[in-house]
C-alpha cells in the first residue's frame, strides 16, 4: 500500500476555508484515497473517499489531480468543532483490505 | 441502526494480566478489524477477521490473539500484558463483498495497565 504524507499540524480560524494536502506518490491504479478525522477519546469517522477528480459531500471536498499522486481534502468555512487529526489513506479494496495509517495532519481551530 | 459498538469503555489492568475486549459491527458488515492506537500516534493495524478466520495480520507478537463469531461479532485477547499495551484498542467493520466500501470505526476500548 502507498505510504502517505501530511503536514504534521496546521491552524486556522473560524469561518475560513482550510484545505489538507496529502501527497501518495505510489499509490496503485485500484486505490482510493479515504480520509478519516478522529477526535480525541473518539475512533476515526469516515468523512470523504474519492478515485479521480473531485468528490463533494456536505461535510468536504476531495480534490485528486490526474496523476492522483496526491490529494487535497477542503473544509468550508470551518468551525471550533473541526479541530481534531485528520487521517489520509491510501485504501485497496480486496479480498484482504486494511488501511495503514500515519500520524495525520492536527487541525486547530482558532475564535 | 447502530454502528460499531465495543465494550468496555475504559479497562484497567496490571502487568502479567489478560484481557478480552469485544465488537460488535455494524449491522450489515461481517468483516472485523483490530487496530491499536497509542497516546499521540495513528492507529496501528493487528488483525482482521472474515468468515470466523484471521485473513491478514500486522507485526504484533501472538500475545494478541482473536476470534470472530458467527454473528460476525469479535474479541480481542491480549495474554501476559505489559505497560506498553495501554492504549485505545479500536475496532472497525466492513461488508466484504461490498467494492469501495469504508471501514466504519467504533469508539473503541480504552486499556490502562498499571
Amino acid at each position: 500500500l502507498a505510504k502517505t504524507t501530511q503536514p504534521i499540524s496546521m491552524d486556522s480560524y473560524e469561518g475560513q476555508e482550510v484545505n489538507i494536502t496529502c501527497s501518495h506518490n505510489n499509490i496503485a491504479t485500484n486505490d482510493y484515497i479515504t480520509w478519516y478525522q478522529q477526535f480525541p477519546s473518539q475512533g476515526p469517522r469516515f468523512i470523504i473517499q474519492g478515485y479521480k477528480t473531485k468528490v463533494t459531500n456536505e461535510v468536504a471536498s476531495l480534490f485528486i489531480p490526474a496523476d492522483r499522486k496526491s490529494s487535497t481534502l477542503s473544509l468550508p468555512r470551518v468551525s471550533l468543532s473541526d479541530t481534531a487529526v485528520y487521517y489520509c489513506l491510501v485504501v485497496r479494496y480486496s479480498s484482504a483490505s486494511k488501511i495503514i495509517f500515519g500520524s495525520g495532519t492536527r487541525l486547530s481551530i482558532r475564535p | 441502526d447502530a454502528g460499531v459498538t465495543q465494550s468496555p469503555t475504559h479497562l484497567i489492568k496490571t502487568r502479567g494480566q489478560q484481557v478480552t475486549l469485544r465488537c460488535s459491527p455494524k449491522s450489515g458488515h461481517d468483516t472485523v478489524s483490530w487496530y491499536q492506537q497509542a497516546l499521540g500516534q495513528g492507529p496501528q493495524f493487528i488483525f482482521q477477521y472474515y468468515e470466523e478466520e484471521e485473513r491478514q495480520r500486522g507485526n504484533f507478537p501472538d500475545r494478541f490473539s482473536g476470534h470472530q463469531f458467527p454473528n460476525y461479532s469479535s474479541e480481542l485477547n491480549v495474554n501476559a500484558l505489559l505497560l506498553g499495551d495501554s492504549a485505545l484498542y479500536l475496532c472497525a467493520s466492513r461488508q466484504q463483498g461490498n467494492s469501495n466500501q469504508p471501514q466504519h470505526f467504533g469508539d473503541g476500548t480504552r486499556l490502562s495497565i498499571l
